[in-house]
C-alpha cells in the first residue's frame, strides 16, 4: 500500500530533550516536506526536500532540523524542544514538482507535547 | 504572496442535505492548483479533490464537487447527500511552486458537523 509512515503518533517530552520524528514513504517520491498544524493557523511548512541531500527552509524552520540521506526517509529533528513546539506535525510527499494532480500524500500525523 | 481564506469557522448540516464550504484565494500566478483536504477527529489529512486553474470543467469526485469560479477567485467545496461520517475539519489549499520551492498554502479550515 502506498503510504507515508510517521512515528511516533503521540509523543510527550520535556523541554530541551532532543527528539526525532521519523517519516518514510514507499512511493519513490522525490519531494518531501514537514508541516505543523496549530489551531487557527492551518498548516505551515517547516522544511522541505526536493531530492536526496537537498533540503531547504519553509515558513517556520526555527528550532527544527531535517536530513535527507535516502530518498524514502525525511526525519524531523528537534535539538532542544520548547513548549511552543507543541503541535500536530505532518510529513508529506509528492512525486515531483510537475505532478499537481493528486497533490501530496500525508502521513497520519505526530501529536507532540513539550512540557 | 498567495493566500487562502476560509471564512466559515463552523458549519452545520443535516444528514442527506448538501452543504457548501467556502474558499477564496489570492494569487498572481496564471497556473495554479487548488485542493481540498478532510481531517477527521483522528487527525489524518485525507485528499478529497483537486482543481487546476486551466481545467475547463469543475472537478468532481463522488459526492464531492468543486465550484470553481476563476474570475471571483473562489473554489468552494460542495458535499452532496451529507453523511454522519462527513463530520470533520475541511481545509482548502493552494500549491505554490517556484524554481526553488513547492508547498501547500492552507486556509484556517472549516469544521463541519453533520447531524441526524
Amino acid at each position: 500500500e502506498a503510504q507515508v509512515t510517521q512515528n511516533p503518533r503521540y509523543l510527550i517530552t520535556v523541554t530541551g530533550k532532543k527528539l526525532t520524528v521519523t517519516c518514510s514513504q514507499n512511493m519513490n517520491h522525490e519531494y518531501m516536506s514537514w508541516y505543523r498544524q496549530d489551531p487557527g493557523l492551518g498548516l505551515r511548512q517547516i522544511y522541505y526536500s526536493m531530492n536526496v541531500e537537498v533540503t531547504d527552509k519553509g515558513d517556520v524552520p526555527e528550532g527544527y532540523k531535517v536530513s535527507r540521506k535516502e530518498k524514502r526517509n525525511f526525519p524531523l529533528i528537534l535539538e532542544s524542544p520548547s513548549p511552543n513546539q507543541t503541535s500536530l506535525y505532518f510529513c508529506a510527499s509528492s512525486l515531483s514538482l510537475g505532478n499537481p494532480i493528486r497533490g501530496y500524500t500525508f502521513g497520519s500525523g505526530t501529536r507532540l507535547t513539550v512540557v | 504572496a498567495q493566500k487562502i481564506t476560509q471564512t466559515q469557522p463552523g458549519m452545520f448540516v443535516q444528514e442527506k442535505e448538501a452543504v457548501t464550504l467556502d474558499c477564496t484565494y489570492d494569487t498572481s500566478d496564471q497556473s495554479y492548483g487548488l485542493f481540498w483536504y478532510k481531517q477527521p477527529s483522528s487527525g489524518e489529512m485525507i485528499f478529497l479533490i483537486y482543481q487546476g486553474s486551466y481545467d475547463e470543467q469543475n472537478a468532481t469526485e463522488g459526492r464531492y464537487s468543486l465550484n470553481f469560479q476563476k474570475a471571483r477567485k473562489s473554489a468552494n467545496l460542495v458535499i452532496s447527500a451529507s453523511q454522519l461520517g462527513d463530520s470533520a475539519m475541511y481545509f482548502c489549499a493552494m500549491r505554490e511552486r517556484t524554481y526553488n520551492t513547492d508547498k501547500l498554502i492552507f486556509g484556517t479550515g472549516t469544521r463541519l458537523q453533520v447531524f441526524p
